[in-house]
């Protein structure tokens, strides 16, 4: 499709697993983001890739979140033991370049139980 | 860390009045500020940015203000449909940044044209 795509579009958990979430960015987009959506805590920023250049890991909230992005187009966000406060939309995006201008997946719903 | 925050949780309006969303944001040193839309189960929507050197920027049927000496943004919507129904949310970014996709985003406006 013309969009970013994501997988799973809902995944329940328990506790401690590991899961893993997909993206598929627009084709041709060089930037490709990873946020999460909570009722408490809103759109926040996670990581960002850009290019060939060191991802931004800034907004990762422990060491049990990672990502990575595979030749520069397909991305895959890991979260590891899974606790009940991951439980979130995790949205993808991509852009051209470094514009504000993000282009959102719908989002994989993350339930831990 | 600063954060962007939105004065009004909720707004309803009728079709066809002009709508305003308002935001205000305490970083003084973003220069970069855009609106986003998210309907229902989909992902965000961008809808207009401005740069801080604008105080006023216009798009199909939307504005969005900036006061920089109130840190102050606003979103207008004239003539509004039962379309534009949806949550908008305000985001700030810094060129001191990685990146604009980078951005801190306010809590979200739901808004709700009535037919």
């Amino acid at each position: 499709g013309a969009g970013v795509s994501q997988s799973p579009s809902n995944k329940v958990t328990e506790k401690g697993k590991d899961v893993e979430l997909r993206c598929d960015p627009i084709s041709g987009h060089t930037a490709l983001y990873w946020y999460r959506q909570s009722l408490g805590q809103g759109l926040e920023f996670l990581i960002y890739f850009q290019g060939n250049s060191a991802p931004d890991k800034s907004g990762l909230p422990s060491d049990r979140f990672s990502a990575e992005r595979t030749g520069g187009s397909v991305s895959t966000l890991t979260i590891q033991r899974t606790q009940q406060e991951d439980s979130a939309v995790y949205l993808c995006a991509s852009s051209r370049g470094t514009t504000g201008e993000l282009f959102f997946g719908e989002g994989s719903r993350l339930t831990v139980l | 860390g600063e954060s962007v925050g939105l004065h009004l949780p909720t707004l309803s309006v009728q079709e066809g009045d002009n709508s305003i969303i308002n935001c205000a944001y305490s970083n003084s040193a973003s220069d970069y500020f855009i609106w986003y839309k998210q309907e229902s189960g989909k992902g965000p929507q961008f809808i207009i940015d401005i740069r801080s050197n604008m105080d006023k920027r216009q798009g199909q049927r939307v504005t969005v203000l900036l006061n920089k000496t109130v840190k102050h943004l606003s979103l207008q919507i004239a003539a509004t449909q039962p379309g534009d129904s949806a949550v908008y949310f305000c985001a700030e970014a810094n060129a001191g940044g990685t990146s604009y996709g980078k951005l801190t985003f306010g809590q979200g406006t739901i808004l709700t044209v009535h037919p």
